[in-house]
């Protein structure tokens, strides 16, 4: 099983609508999670970080941790076109040194 | 925030050169560097992971010998593709993390490298 997993997609949303992105992990001790946003030929760039259960927000984007059940999410508000992109999930996995661990990650298309 | 700067962006070599691609984090001290290579539309794959003024840890299938890193100060990682073949050609990404082990990667822009 892999550690982090996310359904590859794509997700499609239509402009303006609420994306919802997912992922669960395997190492229960994990303590830091994060999603990037890469575009296509581009390299990943930090939208969130959350360390703690429950929701963190930051403009358009909400991040959910649920460590009961290892499971994180992204919601994005109003979702626009720049938003079409790939979303990775990376969990700094314990053991040693904190290995970021990273999802397949999943497409999103905001269509208009 | 934490910015990484990462050249060249891009580089077009003859077969069997090397080249030097720099990764420096201007902000902060980068404690561990992570090497990927992203090919298009696939994932990104950890190519390794170096803490200064240590020896790099490869991946499984990573030929250290071919891909020579060095990280020899808290700012500045390089990774030497030497003897580059056509199939070496890909987008190589590093990012830096400083101490803290629960701090997020930063990444560089990444450099595309054509072996002609």
């Amino acid at each position: 099983q892999k550690e982090v997993e996310q359904n590859s997609g794509p997700l499609s949303v239509p402009e303006g609508a609420i994306a919802s992105l997912n992922c669960t992990y395997s190492d229960r001790g994990s303590q830091s999670f994060f999603w990037y946003r890469q575009y296509s030929g581009k390299s990943p760039e930090l939208i969130m970080s959350i360390y703690s259960n429950g929701d963190k927000e930051d403009g358009r984007f909400t991040a959910q941790l649920n460590r009961a059940s290892q499971y994180i999410s992204l919601l994005i508000r109003d979702s626009k076109l720049s938003d079409s992109a790939t979303y990775l999930c990376v969990v700094n996995i314990v053991g040693g040194s904190y290995i970021p661990t990273f999802g397949r990650g999943t497409s999103l298309i905001v269509h208009p | 925030g934490a910015v990484v700067s990462q050249h060249p962006s891009w580089v077009i070599c003859k077969s069997g050169t090397s080249v030097k691609i720099e990764c420096r984090s201007l902000d902060f001290q980068a404690t561990t560097m992570f090497w990927y290579r992203q090919f298009p539309k696939q994932s990104l794959m950890l190519m390794a992971t170096s803490n200064e003024g240590s020896k790099a840890t490869y991946e499984q299938g990573v030929e250290k010998d071919k891909f020579l890193i060095n990280h020899a100060s808290l700012t500045l990682s390089t990774l030497t593709v030497t003897s580059a073949h056509p199939e070496d050609s890909s987008f190589y990404i590093c990012s830096a993390r400083d101490a803290r082990g629960l701090s997020p990667l930063h990444f560089g822009n990444g450099t595309r490298l054509t072996v002609t």
